[in-house]
């Protein structure tokens, strides 16, 4: 069954350095998404991406963050300047259309501690 | 604003027994309801949706939930526990293109 791949499944920062999450959706999606989980909270939506654009951020996704699907197979997230509210485990999917008939396809998520 | 919430952090049932793990929603217009799991080390993985229709939903693993117009409710609930049924379950609403989730609930399943 195809698979989300996320790289590193954890990664340790210190505080102002610059992060990058990679994903590899799966091939034939086209929507693809990050969302992140503060231990012990919900699963909140940073953002969602097509054709080569952001199509909706939430609130969070400040201008720290930013995506990028650099080489049409990897889907990335930076955070420019980590802060120590930013740990999180922080989840791609992708989908291969939009509306409620497409399911979610999720990676297994990459834990960032910020020290 | 859409919300869900699943009141309970943790869920502790035995083998064999029927499990319930509870959410409720908060949304304007006609809810679309989901259920996932995540297993250790494992992405985020669906069970089951509501639309519209029966208000028994059957999804994988021997999952239903039971779609509660009244008391806005979506409860996910097995008729037979087993020790593999053991994770984080995540109950989430639809919100236009992106999933709204809940706090989730840690499933134990003991011997």
């Amino acid at each position: 069954e195809p698979e989300v791949t996320q790289t590193p499944s954890h990664q340790v920062t210190q505080m102002g350095q610059e992060v990058i999450l990679r994903c590899v959706p799966i091939s034939n999606h086209l929507y693809f998404y990050w969302y992140r989980q503060i231990l012990g909270q919900k699963v909140e939506f940073l953002v969602s991406f097509y054709n080569n654009e952001i199509s909706e951020k939430s609130e969070i996704f400040d201008d720290q963050f930013s995506v990028e699907r650099p080489d049409g197979s990897n889907f990335t997230l930076k955070i420019r300047s980590t802060k120590l509210e930013d740990s999180a485990m922080y989840f791609c999917a992708s989908r291969r259309g939009q509306g409620l008939g497409y399911g979610y396809t999720f990676g297994s998520g990459t834990r960032l501690t910020v020290v | 604003a859409q919300s869900v919430a699943q009141p309970e952090d943790q869920v502790n049932v035995a083998e064999g027994n029927p499990l319930t793990v509870k959410c409720t929603y908060s949304v304007s217009g006609n809810p679309y309801l989901f259920w996932y799991v995540q297993y250790p080390n494992r992405g985020l993985q669906f069970l089951l949706k509501y639309i519209t229709g029966d208000n028994l939903v059957k999804g994988s693993y021997g999952f239903e939930a039971e779609f509660n117009k009244s008391q806005t409710s979506f409860h996910l609930k097995k008729p037979s526990a087993l020790v593999s049924d053991s994770a984080l379950y995540f109950c989430a609403s639809w919100g236009t293109d992106k999933l709204i989730f809940g706090t989730g609930t840690r499933l134990q399943v003991f011997p």
